[in-house]
Parts: C-alpha cells; structure tokens; sequence
C-alpha cells in the first residue's frame, strides 16, 4: 500500500527565506505527484503537478522536484512571503489511478 | 467559470440522520472525486467515477452511496449518519481517470455529526 510522507509537519520561517518542502513515498510506481495549497478552512489549490518521466515543474518562486527512483518530492519556495504561509500537500497518482495524499506541512511565514 | 462548487458549505446532523452532499463542475471533466479529509489522516478518497454512468469504490467507500447524476454533478449520501463520519468533505474533478491529470478541488463541507 502507498504511504506519502511529508516531513516536517510544521515550519516557521522569517519573511524573504527560502525554504525546502519535502514529500517521500513508499511505492516508486506512480504516474505523476502533484504539491497543494490549502489555505485555513478552505480547499485545496493545484500547485504543480509532475508527471513521472520528469524531473521537475517550476510555476513563478515554485519549483518543485521529483526523484522516482528513490520515491522522494521537493518543493522549493523561493523568497518567501507572509501569504505563502498556508499547509502544503503533497499525492501521488499510483495504481489504480488514484491520489494518495500526505498529510501536509504547514507552514508561517513570519514578518 | 466557478470550477468546482460544493453545497452545503456546513452542516450539522444528528446520529441516524440522512444527508445528500452536492458536487457540480463546469470544466467539462470526465472525472469525479469524493475524499473526506480528517486530523493526522490526510484526504481519503470515499467514491469517484470514472465517466458518466460509473461509480467506483475508493479506500473508506462504507457509510456511503453515490450518484453521477449528469457529466456535470455527483452526490455524496450519507443514509444514517454516524459521528465517525464528521470530517470536511472534498469533491474534486479530473479531466480524465488517473495517471497524468490534474485533479482540481471544491471548497468543501464541514460535517458534524452529533
């Protein structure tokens, strides 16, 4: 069975640092790994998705990486802000097409 | 173009209670999604379906039945509810089944089950 951690479980950072997210995954036979937002009390937001045959996604100060072989994801956040600040997911689409999720970094962005 | 929408926003039921959970998109997606999401347990997906017509089981499915009612809808009901199932409830649409597609997210509904 799929298990997806997600490591640390909670990050403060002051405001303009840059900071690693990481996500591991026990079953290296996925097809894609996607990294969400989820903001207090609301749903989650598509950051990125990376398909299995690559190695990384880059969408504005986010970039996030994907190593298959050794079943682990990063996601990278360059200067960050105060409103980055939210809980971070990461899933992987793996057999029978379904999203197994972590259960997420939140992460403060301090001023 | 409101993506996905969910109704209610909130809900509070009493043991035994029935309930149906509205999901509708407007992306033209062939894929929907039901996952629950609980405190140190991540998102667990409860039903999907496939394509208009199909309904599959997903990892926590009991407690539950659902409904593809059009392309566009798919409902969540609960017959007699339980307290084990308070949780925020997320519908989700992909353009198609699994490998390769983006799955977007409704806003979600609270769940409490007295």
């Amino acid at each position: 069975k799929q298990e997806v951690t997600q490591i640390p479980a909670a990050l403060s950072v002051p405001e303009g640092e840059n900071l690693v997210l990481n996500c591991s995954f026990t079953d290296s036979a996925i097809y894609n790994l996607q990294w969400f937002r989820q903001d207090p009390g609301k749903g989650l937001t598509s950051l990125l998705l990376i398909q299995s045959s690559q190695r990384e996604q880059t969408s504005g100060r986010l970039n996030a990486s994907l190593d298959k072989s050794s079943g682990r994801s990063t996601l990278y956040i360059a200067a960050s802000q105060p409103g980055d600040s939210a809980t971070y997911l990461c899933a992987v689409t793996g057999g029978g097409n379904k999203l197994t999720f972590g259960t997420g970094t939140q992460l403060k962005v301090e001023l | 173009n409101a993506g996905v929408t969910q109704t209610p926003k909130f809900q509070v039921l009493k043991t035994g209670q029935s309930m149906t959970l509205q999901c509708a998109q407007d992306m033209n997606h062939n894929s929907m999604y039901w996952y629950r999401q609980d405190p140190g347990m991540g998102l667990r997906l409860i039903y999907y379906s496939a394509s208009e017509g199909t309904t599959d089981k997903g990892e926590v499915p009991n407690g539950y039945n659902v409904s593809r009612l059009n392309k566009r809808e798919f409902s969540l009901r609960l017959e007699s509810a339980a307290p084990s199932q308070t949780s925020v409830y997320f519908c989700a649409s992909s353009e198609r089944l699994g490998r390769g597609n983006e799955q977007f997210f409704g806003p979600g509904t609270r769940l409490t089950v007295l």
